[in-house]
C-alpha cells in the first residue's frame, strides 16, 4: 500500500525567508503523481503544485518549487520570501496514474513570523 | 464558476441520527470525489464519481455510508445510524481531464459533530 510521510508536525519562518517542508512517500509503482496542498484557516484545500514522476525536472511555482527526488522517494517544497499569507497547513499528497484518489500525509502547519 | 459549493458548513447531530451532506461541483466537471478529514490527519479518500458512475469506494466508507450522484451532477453522502467516530470533516472536490491534466477544486467541506 501506498503511504505518505510528512516528519515535521509543525514549522516556523520569518518573513521573507526561505523554508523547506519535507516529504517521503512508499510506492512500488513507477507512474504517479505528487502534490503539495495548501489548507488555510477556511479549510480549502488549494493546489501549490504538483509533479509527475516520469519527469526529472522539479516543478516550480512562482516562490514555490519542489525537490523531487525519485529514487530516494523524496518529495521536499521549497517557498522561497516567505510572506504571512503562506501560513497554512500544508498537506503532500500522492496518486497513482492508473487511480482516481489522493493518499495525504499528516499535514505541517506552517507558521510565519512578521 | 463560483468553485465547488458544500452545504451544510456546519452539523450537530445526536448519536443514531442520519445526516446527508450536499456537494455541488464546478459545472460540467466529471469527477467528484468525497475525503474524510479528522483532526491533525490529512483527508483521507471515501469515494468518487465520474458522472454519474460510483467508480471507487474505499473500506472506510462502511455499510453506514452510501453515496449518490444522480445524473451526475451534485452529490449526496449520507451517514446513517451515527456514530462519534463519525465526527470528522467531509471534503468535497471536483475535476475535469484526466491524467496529468486533471486538476482537483475543493469545496470548503462540512464539519460534522455527533454528539
Amino acid at each position: 500500500a501506498q503511504t505518505v510521510t510528512q516528519s515535521q508536525p509543525e514549522m516556523s519562518v520569518q518573513e521573507a525567508e526561505t523554508v523547506t517542508l519535507s516529504c517521503t512517500y512508499d510506492t512500488s509503482e513507477s507512474d504517479y503523481y505528487l502534490f503539495w496542498y495548501k489548507q488555510p484557516p477556511s479549510r480549502q484545500m488549494i493546489l501549490v503544485i504538483r509533479q509527475e514522476a516520469y519527469k526529472q525536472q522539479n516543478a516550480t511555482e512562482n516562490r514555490f518549487s519542489v525537490n523531487f527526488q525519485k529514487a530516494a522517494k523524496s518529495f521536499s517544497l521549497k517557498i522561497s520570501d516567505s510572506q504571512l499569507g503562506d501560513a497554512a497547513m500544508y498537506f503532500c499528497a500522492y496518486k497513482r496514474r492508473s487511480q482516481g484518489n489522493l493518499i495525504f500525509g499528516k499535514g505541517t502547519k506552517l507558521s510565519v513570523k512578521p | 464558476d463560483t468553485g465547488v459549493s458544500q452545504d451544510p458548513r456546519h452539523k450537530i447531530t445526536k448519536r443514531g441520527q442520519n445526516v446527508t451532506f450536499r456537494c455541488d461541483p464546478i459545472s460540467e466537471h466529471n469527477r467528484l470525489y468525497w475525503y474524510r478529514q479528522t483532526l491533525g490527519q490529512g483527508p483521507e479518500f471515501l469515494t468518487y464519481f465520474q458522472n454519474e458512475a460510483q467508480l471507487e469506494k474505499s473500506r472506510l466508507l462502511s455499510d453506514r455510508f452510501s453515496a449518490e450522484r444522480p445524473k451526475g451532477s451534485f452529490s449526496t453522502l449520507e451517514i446513517q445510524r451515527t456514530e462519534q467516530g463519525d465526527s470528522a470533516m467531509y471534503l468535497c472536490a471536483s475535476s475535469s481531464g484526466t491524467g496529468e491534466n486533471e486538476k482537483l477544486f475543493f469545496g470548503s467541506g462540512t464539519q460534522l459533530s455527533v454528539l
